[in-house]
């Protein structure tokens, strides 16, 4: 069975900070890895896609990784910003389109 | 891209009654839809798969008499939460294959008073 874990459960950083997201998943039979922010009582925005062929995404001021050998992803958020806090999410698609999620991360940035 | 459309995004209820959460795929067909249930300060958890004119597989531990998954077309499949207890109070949502990726709807928050 699948499972996601990530890692800090919570992180707090000064605006301005560069910071690394963690993901680890234990079948690295994965079609693709899905980064999402969820906003308090609010839905999913999808972040970054990463297919299992792919080593990294970017969009913006984030950089996702994916090492499918080793079951890892990384969100590497750069200069973060007050607006990036939030509960980040990975998801791996494991087959026929079903997802298994994290457990989140919550950043907070401060002013 | 695709875009997947759930409805309502939140919705207060009475114990006992029924609600239904409708997730409709607007460009594109999908024969495969997902529900996933989130409780607060918890990850999102599938509950169901729904496919397009066939009965839905739950997953273990989701009563299926509870939670009637209907996908009578290949754009739309319904989430119904019947006799709705305030145990039943979370975050909803659905997302729709295409291939091996998946498209996520909003999400629904029900709410059972």
């Amino acid at each position: 069975k699948q499972e996601v874990t990530q890692i800090p459960a919570a992180l707090s950083v000064p605006e301005g900070e560069n910071l690394v997201l963690n993901c680890s998943f234990t079948d690295s039979a994965i079609y693709n890895l899905q980064w999402f922010r969820q906003d308090p009582g609010k839905g999913l925005t999808s972040l970054l896609l990463i297919q299992s062929s792919q080593r990294e995404q970017t969009s913006g001021r984030l950089n996702a990784s994916l090492d499918k050998s080793s079951g890892r992803s990384t969100l590497y958020i750069a200069a973060s910003q007050p607006g990036d806090s939030a509960t980040y999410l990975c998801a791996v698609v494991v087959g026929a389109g079903k997802s298994t999620f994290g457990d989140g991360t919550t950043l907070t940035v401060k002013p | 891209g695709a875009v997947v459309s759930q409805h309502p995004s939140w919705v207060i209820c009475k114990s006992g009654t029924s609600v239904k959460i409708e997730c409709r795929s607007l460009d594109f067909q999908a024969t495969t839809m997902f529900w996933y249930r989130q409780f607060p300060k918890q990850s999102l958890m599938l509950m169901a798969t729904s496919n397009e004119g066939s009965k839905a597989t739950y997953e273990q531990g989701v009563e299926k008499d509870k939670f009637l998954i209907n996908h009578a077309s290949l754009t739309l499949s319904t989430l119904t939460v019947t006799s709705a207890h305030p145990e039943d109070s979370s975050f909803y949502i659905c997302s729709a294959r295409i291939g091996n990726e998946a498209f996520f709807g909003q999400g629904t928050r029900l709410t059972v008073v």
